[in-house]
Order: C-alpha cells, then sequence, then structure tokens
C-alpha cells in the first residue's frame, strides 16, 4: 500500500522558536494533503488542506500565521509552527491522497510529537 | 455541518468473542463515505473498513463488518473472534462526497481481555 513518512518523529523545542514537520508520499503523487492535531486521549482534530500548488485551507479557529503550510510538489507538504508555546504541544498527523484500487484514499503518516518546553 | 458521535469512550470484549462498537453520524448530504480507523498505540492510524453511503449492502473485512443502518445514520463495527493484537482505539469517521476531508468521532478504546 501507499506509504506516507512524516518527520521528524519526535521534537522539543524551545518556547519562542519555530519547528518544521515535513510529509511525504513515498510512493505515490498527492494533489491534496491534510494535516491535523491530536491531544492525548482525543480525537484527530483537522487543522488544514493543503493543495499542491496553491494556498492551504485553514479550518475554523485554526490560526494560519501560527501554523504554515506548504505543499511546494506532489510529494512533500510541510508543516511550520511559528514561535511555538508550550500549548502547541501535541501530536501532528498528516495524511495524503491518493488512488488505491481505484478509490481515493487517504493514507495516514506515522505522526509527529511536538513538546514545547 | 457534519458530525459524528461514538458513545463507548471505553469497551471491552474478552478474547476470541465478538464485540460491536456504536456509531452515529448527522449529514444533510446524500454522497458521503464512512470508515473505521484503528489507532494501536503506536499512534498509526490504519484503516478498517469503509462503507459507500450508496451502497445497501454492508461492508466487510474478514473477521471485521459493519451494520449500516442510512435511515437512522448509524454505523457500527463489528469485530468477531477478537484477538490480542485488536487493542486499540477506534475511530468512526465521515468523508464527504464533495471533499476529501474527514471527520473523525472521538474514539472507543477498546481493550480484549485474554
Amino acid at each position: 500500500g501507499a506509504v506516507v513518512s512524516q518527520h521528524p518523529s519526535r521534537v522539543i523545542c524551545k518556547s519562542g522558536t519555530s519547528v518544521k514537520i515535513e510529509c511525504r508520499s513515498l510512493d505515490f503523487q498527492a494533489t491534496t494533503m491534510f494535516w491535523y492535531r491530536q491531544f492525548p486521549k482525543q480525537s484527530l482534530m483537522l487543522m488544514a488542506t493543503s493543495n499542491e500548488g496553491s494556498k492551504a485551507t485553514y479550518e475554523q479557529g485554526v490560526e494560519k500565521d501560527k501554523f504554515l503550510i506548504n505543499h511546494a510538489s506532489l510529494t512533500l507538504s510541510t508543516l511550520t509552527v511559528t514561535s511555538a508555546h508550550p500549548e502547541d504541544s501535541s501530536f501532528y498527523i498528516c495524511s495524503a491522497s491518493g488512488l488505491a484500487g481505484g478509490w481515493n484514499e487517504q493514507f495516514f503518516g506515522p505522526g509527529t510529537r511536538l513538546t514545547v518546553l | 455541518a457534519q458530525t459524528v458521535t461514538q458513545s463507548q469512550p471505553e469497551m471491552s470484549v474478552q478474547e476470541a468473542e465478538t464485540v460491536t462498537l456504536s456509531c452515529t453520524y448527522d449529514t444533510s448530504e446524500s454522497d458521503y463515505y464512512l470508515f473505521w480507523y484503528k489507532q494501536p498505540p503506536s499512534r498509526q492510524m490504519i484503516l478498517v473498513i469503509r462503507q459507500e453511503a450508496y451502497k445497501q449492502q454492508n461492508a466487510t473485512e474478514n473477521r471485521f463488518s459493519v451494520n449500516f443502518q442510512k435511515a437512522a445514520k448509524s454505523f457500527s463495527l463489528k469485530i468477531s473472534d477478537s484477538q490480542l493484537g485488536d487493542a486499540a482505539m477506534y475511530f468512526c469517521a465521515y468523508r464527504s462526497g464533495r471533499d476529501d476531508k474527514i471527520i473523525f468521532g472521538k474514539g472507543t478504546r477498546l481493550h480484549i481481555l485474554p
């Protein structure tokens, strides 16, 4: 099946710094990628939809200036958490839409755990 | 707006037994898809089963099957012959036919008792 990778898997940073998380579709091209946030013992909350070559679409309540998303190619989307604060600590998951068996399925990355000190 | 509700935060089942996880959803759309995802301790999301709303036949995947009641907007997951490896968080999810956005329920943590 299609594989989506995320890098890094874990990151610890100091408050006020920026952190970049990469999401790559390894064996397929993804015109659309999605970024989710998951708090401990909670569900996945969609943050934004990322389309290759265009601006990301953010869900209501998500600060687009804080969570910068870039989808520069059909295999790479990045999420940059700017001026990170402890409340940004969370598990971030990306997914990429790709064709599988004639079906447009979302394939999920393994997630990135961000800890802001 | 579409919503997905899972009313069982946790469930337990004896190994080899059958368990059913409940899910209801709300939508005014006629074209949509429903999913069950599994999230084991590794946090990797795994697609368990999917159901196209236009299909009347309930989807099955080996030991996993769904009971899709479109009029009642209900989409339960049945796991037969439960195995220790089935222990995980299970999320019911909805996807509109208009776009690829997925809305997740709050999840049900399933424990398998040996």
